[in-house]
């Protein structure tokens, strides 16, 4: 069955640092893959998206992930993360044969501070 | 340009009663999803629909059901609720296609079961 794995629940950091967050899929077949982010109080909202083509990809915000199909990731990377970026932020999955449906990852709660 | 919208924002429910969350969008998508959000366990899909009048179960379906009648509404219903089903509930449609499939999310529904 296919899965999505993010290795950090809970991340902490000081504004200016550089962020990384993990995302592992298990799927063999053709994937698309995203990155949503949840602010505090309110709903998803498409952070970046990855179809085909130049495996990095950017979003909004300066945000940019990579997928390197090898290792089954897509990895979210910023910079130099801002207050204004506290929130949980999700990977996804979707199955592009059968069913068309998303699978989430758990989630990784971070929280900057200022 | 509403987008998804829920009903209602937040409900607490007595324990064996029957509950319909309802779910509109206004932008014609033929996908519909519905997921809960519980901590720690990110998002988990209830049921979906890929078009209207078709319907089809999730990773959580038990306790649930779901219709499609036309395009724009899936309301999601619960049976006889239960405490464990305390939770955020999210609607959410898809555009499909190359390069722009993405699923929009609406505001959720906070639930309570006493």
């Amino acid at each position: 069955a296919q899965s999505v794995s993010q290795h950090n629940h809970h991340v902490i950091l000081s504004e200016a640092a550089s962020l990384e967050l993990g995302c592992n899929y298990s799927y063999g077949g053709t994937v698309n893959l995203f990155w949503y982010v949840q602010y505090p109080g309110q709903h998803l909202q498409l952070l970046l998206k990855y179809f085909s083509g130049d495996p990095l990809v950017k979003g909004i915000k300066g945000f940019e992930a990579e997928f390197i199909k090898s290792k089954f990731s897509f990895n979210l990377r910023k910079p130099s993360v801002q207050w204004s970026d506290t929130a949980e932020y999700f990977c996804a999955v979707l199955n592009t044969s059968g069913t068309y449906k998303y699978i989430f990852g758990t989630g990784t709660r971070l929280k900057v501070l200022a | 340009i509403a987008g998804i919208t829920q009903a209602p924002t937040s409900q607490i429910l007595a324990a064996g009663r029957r509950m319909t969350l309802r779910c509109t969008q206004d932008m014609r998508h033929n996908a519909m999803y519905w997921y809960r959000q519980d901590l720690g366990l990110g998002l988990r899909l209830i049921h979906y629909s890929n078009t209207a009048g078709t319907t089809g179960k999730g990773e959580v379906p038990d306790g649930y059901s779901v219709s499609r009648a036309n395009t724009d509404d899936f309301p999601l219903t619960l049976a006889s609720a239960v405490p464990s089903q305390t939770s955020v509930y999210f609607c959410a449609s898809r555009v499909s296609g190359r390069a722009s499939d993405t699923q929009y999310f609406g505001p959720g529904t906070r639930l309570t079961v006493l």
